[in-house]
């Protein structure tokens, strides 16, 4: 079965730098979410869309957008990147007919040196 | 603010040696409990949703169960396959985003 894409999988950038992270849900599925997850941490919910619409706001940093295109698929986008930006970026989608539940892909690792 | 506590933190276990972990949760409401799988560096799977008290789930060697206040999974005879990082996350009635718990890693030595 088709399972949620994400790329790249390893980012590394410099402090102030920027980055893209981009995210292929399930197919059908219509909403999408995005969690970052520190070292040792459990995932914390960043941001979600529903039919390409933002749709819920979690603890996400001003520096931070996202968004979801017509094919579906998000991006999010991290501006002047710092230290503590490191950590394990998750986008989960799922589709809200029967609620179903959260699939999540593998992540990208995002280092900032 | 929805809260999520699993107990205990890390779990060893012998195989064979069947277990309990813990998820005591409070929510404004709650749409579903779930819980999840994570190995080092992956992205969690997805194993069990429960949405009301008294529900129960299985799948091979674990068995989910609710109350009002907490959630246990119960590994039977596990395996050491089954170590892993075992995450519990509650979704309020009023939303879909996940709130999880810290985790409960098992390591289960053959």
């Amino acid at each position: 079965a088709a399972g949620v894409i994400q790329s790249p999988r390893h980012l590394i950038k410099e402090k102030r730098e920027t980055a893209t992270l981009k995210c292929y849900p399930i197919p059908r599925h219509d909403t999408v979410y995005w969690y970052q997850q520190g070292p040792g941490q459990d995932p914390q919910f960043l941001i979600s869309f529903y039919e390409k619409m933002q749709s819920d706001k979690g603890s996400i940093p001003d520096r931070f957008s996202a968004q979801q295109f017509s094919d579906y698929h998000s991006e999010l986008n991290m501006s002047s990147l710092e230290l503590g930006d490191s950590a394990l970026y998750f986008c989960a989608s799922s589709s809200r007919v029967g609620n179903q539940p959260q699939h999540f892909g593998d992540g990208t690792r995002l280092s900032i040196l | 603010e929805d809260q999520v506590t699993q107990s205990p933190e890390a779990l060893r276990l012998q195989e064979g040696e069947s277990s309990s972990l813990n998820c005591s949760y409070t929510v404004s409401g709650l749409r579903g409990l779930f819980w999840y799988r994570q190995d080092p560096g992956k992205g969690p799977e997805f194993l069990f949703t429960l949405y009301s008290a008294g529900e129960e789930k299985e799948k091979e060697r674990l068995k989910a169960t609710l109350t009002k206040k907490e959630s246990f999974l119960h590994i039977t005879a596990p395996k050491p396959e089954d170590s892993a990082t075992y995450l519990c996350a509650v979704q309020p009635s009023n939303d879909y985003k996940l709130s999880f718990g810290a985790g409960t890693t098992v390591t289960v030595r053959a």
